[in-house]
């Protein structure tokens, strides 16, 4: 079956740092693919997607390539900022079939 | 922007009790679900729903039931709420059930079962 394996946390970095956070999946199709970011005392939301193999997904300065010989989709920040501080959650969507990651808790310190 | 909302943001109860979570989104989305998120076990799907008056059982839908009268609500029940129950729930809605949409997820629900 589907499955998604992310980074464990905690991880702390300071400011300014560079950020990877580790996904891989295995899946029986070709899925998409999401991060989602969860900051305190809110629910998920969507950071970035990739619908298809090589595609990149990007936005506040995140990036993950969906890459299909490696099954993975690896979360990178070339310069985390404290504001950056939330749990990251990887996830693919086979519907009706939907997996998410463990989450990986992302502290960034001053 | 999109927007679901749960009814409540934490919420105590007691073994035995029934428990209702209620989840809306105000964007005409089709597709429901119902999410428990518990440390180092990410979210785990419960229940969804493509439309109104259907359901599908998710990979832990034992002890909880749903119901989706009206396309803009979902309720989770807890027939006889238990202990281990407690936990974060999430309700998610999407618009299609194309792979690449996005889920929109409400605050969330904390819930204690004493």
């Amino acid at each position: 079956g589907n499955s998604v394996t992310q980074m464990e946390g905690p991880v702390t970095l300071s400011e300014e740092a560079f950020l990877t956070i580790n996904c891989t999946y295995t899946a029986t199709g070709y899925p998409s693919l999401f991060w989602y970011v969860q900051y305190p005392g809110e629910g998920l939301q969507l950071l970035l997607k990739a619908t298809k193999a090589d595609d990149k997904g990007s936005n506040k300065g995140f990036e993950a390539t969906y890459r299909k010989e490696t099954t993975s989709f690896h979360l990178e920040k070339g310069s985390v900022q404290v504001s950056d501080s939330a749990v990251y959650f990887c996830a693919l969507s086979e519907l009706p079939d939907m997996r998410f990651g463990a989450g990986t808790r992302l502290t960034v310190k001053p | 922007d999109v927007k679901v909302t749960q009814s409540s943001r934490y919420l105590v109860k007691r073994t035995g009790e029934k428990v209702f979570l209620e989840c809306v989104q105000d964007m005409d989305h089709e597709n429901m679900f119902w999410y428990r998120q518990d440390p180092g076990l990410g979210l785990r799907l419960i229940y969804f729903s493509y439309d109104v008056k259907m359901k599908e059982k998710g990979d832990i839908p034992e002890g909880y039931s749903v119901s989706r009268e009206k396309k803009e609500r979902f309720s989770l029940i807890l027939e006889s709420a238990s202990t281990n129950q407690t936990s974060m729930y999430l309700c998610a809605s999407t618009l299609l059930a194309g792979e690449g949409d996005t889920q929109y997820f409400g605050p969330g629900t904390r819930l204690t079962v004493l």
